[in-house]
């Protein structure tokens, strides 16, 4: 059974330090990675959707990389803010077909102080 | 605006007694699903729904009821809530199933 973590739980950087949160999964077989964004008493928010036969995907500050040989994905955030305080979850997606089998680890709780 | 939009977002109920949480997104996707999320255990899929009358249960749908009589919208039914549901609830859509899902605002349900 696919099982998708994030290390650490929580991390805490000053203003304008770059940073990597991970998320590791346990079958590589997927379809695609998708990171997200949890504001406090907000929705999720897409940032970067990585198909299997991508290696990353980019947007502004933020970089994603995929390596599903290792069963790893990275989120890179250049020069952070304090606006970048959130939660940062990762998911992956099994199968096309299948409806039911995406997964998503915990999360990763950002806190950049000014 | 394309958006989810989910009622109501704080609930605090009894045990037992029935409750509709509801779901409508306005972008004409034909998927949808629920999801709950609790501390340290991620997004779990309660259940999800391909297209109007079409549904399937996810990983935890015990407890929970659903229906897809309308396109944009997906109630969650609570028939009996106890106090293990006591959880942050999340509607999605996509336009179908391995398309990136958009998520509405959540739902903080209390079950005492």
């Amino acid at each position: 059974k696919q099982e998708v973590t994030q290390i650490p739980a929580a991390l805490s950087v000053p203003e304008g330090e770059n940073l990597v949160l991970n998320c590791s999964f346990t079958d590589s077989a997927i379809y695609n990675l998708q990171w997200f964004r949890q504001d406090p008493g907000k929705g999720l928010t897409s940032l970067l959707l990585i198909q299997s036969s991508q290696r990353e995907q980019t947007s502004g500050r933020l970089n994603a990389s995929l390596d599903k040989s290792s069963g790893r994905s990275t989120l890179y955030i250049a020069a952070s803010q304090p606006g970048d305080s959130a939660t940062y979850l990762c998911a992956v997606r099994l199968r096309r077909v299948y409806h039911n089998d995406m997964r998503f680890g915990a999360g990763t709780r950002l806190t950049v102080k000014p | 605006e394309a958006q989810v939009t989910q009622n109501p977002r704080y609930l605090i109920t009894v045990t037992g007694k029935k409750l509709t949480v509801t779901c409508s997104q306005n972008m004409n996707h034909e998927y949808m699903s629920w999801y709950r999320q609790d501390p340290g255990l991620g997004l779990r899929q309660i259940y999800y729904s391909m297209n109007v009358e079409v549904t399937d249960k996810g990983d935890v749908p015990e407890g929970y009821k659903v229906s897809r009589k309308e396109k944009r919208n997906f109630p969650l039914i609570l028939e009996s809530p106890s106090p293990n549901q006591t959880s942050l609830y999340f509607c999605a859509s996509s336009l179908s199933s391995p398309y990136e899902q958009y998520f509405g605002p959540g739902t903080r349900l209390t079950v005492t």
